[in-house]
């Protein structure tokens, strides 16, 4: 089955610098990344997603760039907030016909961003 | 949190007693999932629907049932729950159709196992 690894586990920036949070995965049929950002006590929120026809994908301070070759994908959170630190989780999967779309995610990362 | 609800938010049993988690989305979405959530492990998959009656395992399923006798509501049991149980459940929600890959996650319920 899918394996995805992330990296790193906790990363702390200052605020307005960049974060970049890199994740790994091994079923080459994959598909489809998204990224979650939890907050603590609450579920985790979609944030940020990318298919596997797109190499790059931004929504105003957030990015997601995807290797299909080296099979990594990234998130980048440029001018970094105190509001931006939460709990932050790559997840994969498999969305094509006889599938199960299941999603797979990494362990997360705790990004602390200091005022 | 998408339409979608868990009940109950909190709850604390003992070790071997049946447990029940709800979940109610208001998106008439086909797709429903339940996860579990350890320090260490981020997000597991127990058990998933995608329709009514149909249902499947997950990665961590042993200990857990699910049942989904309408569209809006996907049920997780724990026939007898251990210990090892004590966790955060969250349900789940997808369209998953030809333009929407997207998951959403409920609120989330903790359960302490003593």
């Amino acid at each position: 089955g899918e394996n995805v690894e992330q990296h790193p586990s906790t990363l702390s920036v200052q605020e307005g610098d960049s974060a970049v949070i890199k994740c790994t995965y091994s079923d080459s049929a994959s598909n489809y990344f998204p990224w979650y950002k939890q907050e603590l006590g609450k579920g985790p929120q979609l944030i940020i997603d990318i298919r596997s026809n797109v190499g790059e994908k931004k929504d105003q301070r957030i990015a997601v760039t995807l290797n299909k070759t080296a099979k990594h994908f990234s998130l980048h959170i440029t001018e970094t907030q105190p509001e931006d630190s939460a709990v932050y989780f790559c997840a994969a999967s498999r969305n094509r016909g006889g599938s199960n779309y299941k999603l797979t995610f990494g362990k997360g990362t705790l990004l602390t961003v200091n005022p | 949190d998408a339409g979608i609800t868990q009940s109950p938010r909190h709850k604390v049993t003992e070790t071997g007693t049946p447990v029940t988690l709800r979940c109610h989305q208001t998106e008439n979405h086909r797709y429903m999932y339940w996860y579990r959530q350890d320090p260490g492990h981020g997000l597991r998959l127990i058990h998933y629907s995608y329709g009514v009656k149909d249902t499947d395992k997950g990665e961590v399923s042993d200990g857990y049932s699910v049942s989904r006798s309408k569209t809006e509501d996907f049920l997780l049991t724990l026939e007898s729950a251990t210990s090892s149980q004590t966790s955060v459940y969250f349900c789940a929600i997808s369209a998953r159709d030809i333009t929407s890959y997207e998951q959403y996650f409920g609120p989330g319920t903790r359960l302490t196992v003593t």
